[in-house]
């Protein structure tokens, strides 16, 4: 029930853009968006819930597509500080979530 | 300040040996999870507590125990039937367990070594 992210790493240059793909082979409930800096406790970005929303949180925002089983993670004009390994979690309703391998992000200057 | 406190950082285990990695929280969270990270495999679940006394087998159980006596604290015990326990080791509560609706607060992690 592991969900599929790509790309697995990806190298952006300051002020670019990204997006970050998660898919799930499951019918979801939700979609839980992690950023993980080396070494560190990952950090909650987002939820998004049953219904097709987007939301936003400063310039990352994500979508969740339920008839497609997929949510993706845009970053805009990248900053140094988005560096980090992005982590999409699913809730197939089965009480707990399912973590992607995650996808490596570096931002050079 | 709330927040989940692992401890300790840093752990080493002998062959045959259990060791017993501690998660306290103070966010009054009924809901707590181990996971186990190994490079390139993200984050999997060891066990997972939704209310104190009561906790279920996540998809790496075997080889893991834990307890939920307190709300604040779900220790985790590696045993000696864990033949690789080097990784390490994040604890997470949310404030319900089973809602996919509610975010998961990470400790620091504790990160354990076979000598």
């Amino acid at each position: 029930q592991q969900p599929v992210q790509s790309p697995q790493a990806v190298i952006l240059r300051e002020g670019e853009d990204a997006v970050i793909n998660c898919s799930s082979s499951k019918a979801l409930y939700s979609v839980h968006w992690y950023r993980q800096k080396h070494g560190e406790a990952p950090v909650f970005l987002m939820i998004l819930l049953k219904g097709g929303e987007q939301k936003g949180h400063e310039k990352i925002s994500a979508s969740f597509n339920e008839k497609k089983q997929q949510s993706s993670l845009y970053l805009t004009a990248s900053q140094l500080s988005y560096s980090g390994t992005y982590f999409c979690g699913t809730d197939p309703g089965a009480n707990n979530l399912f973590f992607g391998t995650g996808t490596r992000l570096t931002v050079i200057p | 300040d709330g927040g989940i406190t692992q401890s300790p950082k840093y752990l080493f285990r002998k062959e045959g040996q259990n060791v017993t990695l501690s998660c306290e929280q103070n966010l009054n969270h009924d809901a707590m999870y181990w996971y186990r990270q190994d490079p390139g495999q993200g984050l999997r679940l060891i066990y997972y507590s939704q209310i104190v006394n009561d906790f279920q087998k996540g998809d790496i159980a075997e080889g893991y125990s834990v307890s939920r006596e307190k709300k604040e604290s779900f220790p985790l015990t590696v045993t000696s039937a864990q033949k690789n326990p080097t990784a390490f080791y994040l604890c997470a509560s949310s404030i319900e367990g089973g809602q996919g609706n509610q975010p998961q607060h990470f400790g620091d992690g504790t990160r354990l070594s076979i000598l």
